[in-house]
């Protein structure tokens, strides 16, 4: 069973701070990486990509990615109460499987 | 219209009957899937299906049946209704034939409640 875990929270940081996410996954030949936020009572919304090793910077977001750790990490700068939200962390995990397996995801709360 | 449309937005259903939730996507894009959203048990895959005529099981078929006759619409059928079937259904898309093939786009969502 390939799975995708995520620290469930609630995770709650001061508006301006920087908010830290993390995910682990089960198989060592993932290839593909995801960020989605999902606002309550909203669909999963992309936000973040990362397919190599290292940091990927969009904005705000940081990803990174150690696929000798197994983990993925979403870097939150300046965190607003807009930001307020869960974040769902997905796995590609390569091959001829196109699908996406997803973790349960971790509640971020921005505090004003 | 831009990406992907669900209907309907909600429903209440008795158990036993049938209901079809239907989705379209004007994205050309090749690839959509059907997951569904439950408390503590995150979004898990139902079916998908990766080009038009072809379709397949994910975690959580069981109860359900999909088509793809066409690259734009991928309905969702749950044959005869039970309670367990009550959640909020996703579907989603994505353009395997793109260097961000993975990447998936969600529909708004359709809320069901079996009684």
């Amino acid at each position: 069973q390939k799975e995708v875990e995520q620290n469930s929270g609630p995770l709650s940081v001061p508006e301006g701070a920087i908010a830290s996410l993390n995910c682990t996954y089960s198989d060592r030949v993932s290839q593909s990486f995801f960020w989605y936020r999902q606002y309550s009572g909203k669909s999963p919304e992309l936000i973040m990509s990362i397919y190599s090793n290292g940091d990927k910077e969009d904005g705000r977001f940081t990803a990174q990615l150690n696929k000798a750790s197994q983990y993925v990490s979403l870097l939150i700068r300046d965190s607003q109460p807009s930001d307020s939200a869960t974040y769902l962390c997905a796995v590609n995990y390569g091959g001829s499987n196109y699908k996406l397996t997803f973790g349960k995801g971790t509640l971020l709360t921005v505090n004003p | 219209i831009a990406g992907i449309t669900q209907a309907p937005t909600s429903q209440i259903l008795a158990a036993g009957r049938r209901m079809t939730l239907r989705c379209t996507q004007d994205m050309r894009h090749n690839a959509m899937y059907w997951y569904r959203q439950d408390l503590g048990l995150g979004l898990r895959l139902i079916h998908y299906s990766n080009t038009a005529g072809t379709t397949g099981k994910g975690e959580v078929p069981d109860g359900y049946s999909v088509s793809r006759a066409n690259t734009d619409d991928f309905p969702l059928t749950l044959a005869s209704a039970v309670p367990s079937q009550t959640s909020v259904y996703f579907c989603a898309s994505s353009d395997l034939l793109a260097p961000s093939y993975n990447e998936q786009f969600f529909g708004p969502g359709t809320r069901l409640t079996v009684l």
